[in-house]
């Protein structure tokens, strides 16, 4: 079954300092990776994807994530941290539906709070 | 251009009751996913509908139902209300069902209390 993992509950940065929340995987076959951040009484907004290609891929917000191959991680990362960066962070990945008729669902990890501080 | 709509915004019910939760994809988006997310926790895969068929569902109960309308809006049905069922539900559209670049767009989220 396709899986990832979010080590950290929770990650506390000094506002203008560099950024890494992490993430691992566990699929089979080719992973589809992705990055979504929830603010508050929100709903998940998207930041970034890895498909294939690069292995740095660039997003929304100034965000980036490394695609780790060797060592089945897709850290996210921000070059310098801004307190409005202060969120919930999930990494998923793309899994076949149960059952399904060839669909695929988002299997999420558990979150990590990101917590900028001024 | 208006984003994933969910309503409605919160709901509190009582334990045996029913709840229905509605959405309404991005203009042009033809797939809905349903999502539980509890406290603490990522979200969970509930359904998946496409061109208003069922194409994937989670490990929900059978309380738990969906359908897609042909204006590729959703309800959610849950039915026999747990207090376990207290949870965020978010909504997501895609595009299209299966390509390459799967993204799928949240809408805001019900949150949803059972006493």
């Amino acid at each position: 079954a396709q899986s990832v993992a979010q080590p950290e509950d929770q990650v506390n940065v000094a506002e203008g300092n560099p950024l890494t929340v992490k993430c691992t995987y566990s699929v089979s076959g080719n992973p589809y990776l992705f990055w979504y951040v929830q603010y508050p009484n929100r709903g998940l907004q998207f930041l970034l994807k890895y498909i294939t290609g690069d292995n740095l891929v660039k997003g929304s917000y100034g965000f980036e994530a490394e695609f780790n191959k060797s060592q089945t991680s897709f850290h996210l990362k921000k070059p310098s941290a801004l307190v409005s960066d202060s969120a919930l962070y999930f990494c998923a990945v793309r899994a076949l539906v149960r059952d399904g008729a060839g669909s695929y669902q988002l299997t999420f990890g558990k979150g990590t709070k990101l917590s900028v501080i001024p | 251009d208006a984003g994933v709509t969910q309503s409605p915004t919160h709901l509190i019910k009582t334990r045996g009751q029913h709840v229905t939760l509605r959405c309404s994809p991005i203009s042009g988006h033809k797939s809905v996913s349903w999502y539980q997310q509890v406290l603490g926790q990522g979200p969970q895969f509930i359904f998946q509908y496409y061109e208003k068929e069922e194409r994937g569902r989670g490990n929900f109960p059978d309380r738990f139902s969906a359908r897609q309308f042909p204006n590729y809006s959703s309800e959610l049905n849950v039915n026999a209300l747990l207090l376990g069922d207290s949870a965020l539900y978010l909504c997501a559209s895609s595009l299209q069902l299966t390509t390459g670049y799967y993204e799928q767009y949240f809408g805001p989220g019900t949150r949803l209390t059972v006493t």
